[in-house]
């Protein structure tokens, strides 16, 4: 069983199309977890967000607490952009994360 | 930036030698996490610290492994008889607090690998 889905667990895309990754959590929770891994193993933080719509430059996530559903779309992608991004979902004491199995996202120039 | 830190950066180790993992969290955060992360596979929560104690642990977080905050900056993770199946990416995280506006903020993880 798994709390967390993601899909779709690999996508290639020709740089500058708009990206769209989604995530399907069985968990209450009062926030959700979108993480980048770069190829190196490194993770860093994208945003957390517990209602509505957050951007970063050219990031855009949006979660729907009661569809238990979040989307993270990438406008104008670059290759810069190829990662494993992760959706992680914390418990309702905030204390334990799930994590879902990662969508491995390859820009082509 | 603040940032989290680990070391080593790679261990190397035989099985049934213990290993000690180290992370120096950002300073004004609170709450500590370690997981590990095996290769191909998804990353796995192990245990959260605060306030000195754990707060939660998963099933992975057996008798081998142990969690301390020995001097109020260093976070370690202890594994006392590895085992080849313990090989994996550990990553330490550290967050200000538990609001839906604290962010986990990840070491770069040590690689450990039991031979």
């Amino acid at each position: 069983k798994n709390e967390v889905e993601q899909s779709p667990q690999n996508l290639t895309a020709q740089e500058g199309e708009f990206i769209t990754i989604n995530c399907s959590y069985s968990v209450g929770i009062s926030a959700l977890h979108w993480l980048q891994q770069h190829p190196g193993g490194g993770i860093v933080s994208l945003f957390m967000l517990s209602s509505g719509k957050k951007k970063h430059g050219r990031l855009i996530a949006t979660i729907n607490i009661q569809e238990k559903h979040s989307s993270l779309h990438i406008t104008a992608s670059h290759p810069r952009d190829s990662a494993v991004y992760i959706c992680a979902v914390p418990t309702n004491t905030g204390n334990q994360f799930y994590f879902g199995t990662g969508t491995s996202l390859t820009v082509i120039p | 930036e603040p940032e989290v830190t680990q070391t080593p950066s790679h261990q190397v180790t035989q099985m049934g030698q213990e290993v000690i993992l180290r992370c120096v969290p950002i300073s004004n955060h609170l709450y500590f996490y370690w997981y590990r992360q095996i290769l191909g596979q998804k990353v796995e929560f192990l245990v959260s610290f605060y306030n000195n104690e754990i707060s939660e642990k998963s099933e992975i977080f057996d008798d081998q492994f142990s969690v301390e905050r020995p001097d109020g900056s260093n976070f370690t993770l202890k594994i006392r008889s590895t085992k080849l199946e313990d090989s994996a990416m550990y990553f330490c995280a550290s967050r200000a607090g538990t609001g839906a506006s604290n962010e986990q903020i990840f070491g770069p993880g040590t690689r450990l690998t039991v031979l």
